[in-house]
């Protein structure tokens, strides 16, 4: 089976902009969860989508947005983009509750 | 407010010898744990878990013990091998599976031959 992937693996925004990321789980993993990983603050959790419903929220501002297809895929969105958003972003899918997560090599964004 | 830390950023061992990466948390409700591996460029890789009905789970050369009391993980390489380093996450959850996982800090594991 092909693992997650993650588009673009990296993105060199400015301040000000906005930027969409994209995630394709393992076929037939139905949820998607967000993180964002910094030196700082280490992996954070964004958000989780389960059959194109957002199911659990991490404390991120509403500027941070996601969604999910009826194929799975999951894309999110950044705002208004901020310095301190750079990071690295990672994507995770598992079949359903009750199994572990599998995560994506994660998408590189650097806001200048 | 960090509930789940890794005081350790970095840890050496000798090739062979026993690695024990350690993890601390603050919130008695979480009741899963897990850690992850992770090589540069590539996402955390899962390597082994435990409920908090346990207190030891084994694969292979992996063992994690959980002292709920002392609110302590810990992870065991034995033997480790050159390709055990990486940065080693340890996370938690509130229940089983559940999707949001909060992770500790990370720590570094050179293994020197």
């Amino acid at each position: 089976k092909a693992g997650v992937t993650q588009t673009p693996r990296y993105l060199i925004k400015t301040r000000g902009q906005q930027v969409t990321l994209s995630c394709s789980p393992i076929s037939g993993h139905r949820s998607v969860s967000w993180y964002q990983q910094t030196p700082g603050q280490g992996l954070q959790f964004l958000f989780e989508y389960f059959s194109e419903t957002q199911r659990n929220k991490g404390n991120f501002p509403g500027r941070f947005s996601g969604r999910q297809f009826s194929n799975s895929r999951s894309e999110m969105n950044v705002s208004t983009l901020e310095l301190g958003d750079s990071a690295l972003y990672l994507c995770a899918s598992s079949p359903s509750v009750n199994n572990e997560q599998f995560f994506g090599p994660g998408t590189r964004l650097t806001v200048l | 407010d960090q509930q789940v830390k890794q005081n350790s950023p970095s840890l050496s061992v000798q090739e062979g010898r026993i690695s024990i990466l350690n993890c601390d948390y603050t919130n008695s409700m979480f009741d899963y744990f897990l850690w992850y591996k992770k090589y540069p460029a590539e996402g955390p890789t899962f390597l082994i878990s435990i409920s908090s009905i346990k207190d030891k789970n084994e694969d292979g050369r992996f063992t994690v013990f959980l002292n709920k009391s002392a609110k302590h993980l810990s992870l065991h390489i034995v033997p480790s091998q050159p390709g055990d380093s990486a940065v080693y996450f340890c996370a938690a959850s509130k229940i089983q599976g559940a999707q949001k996982l909060v992770f500790g800090q990370g720590t570094r594991l050179t293994i020197n031959p």
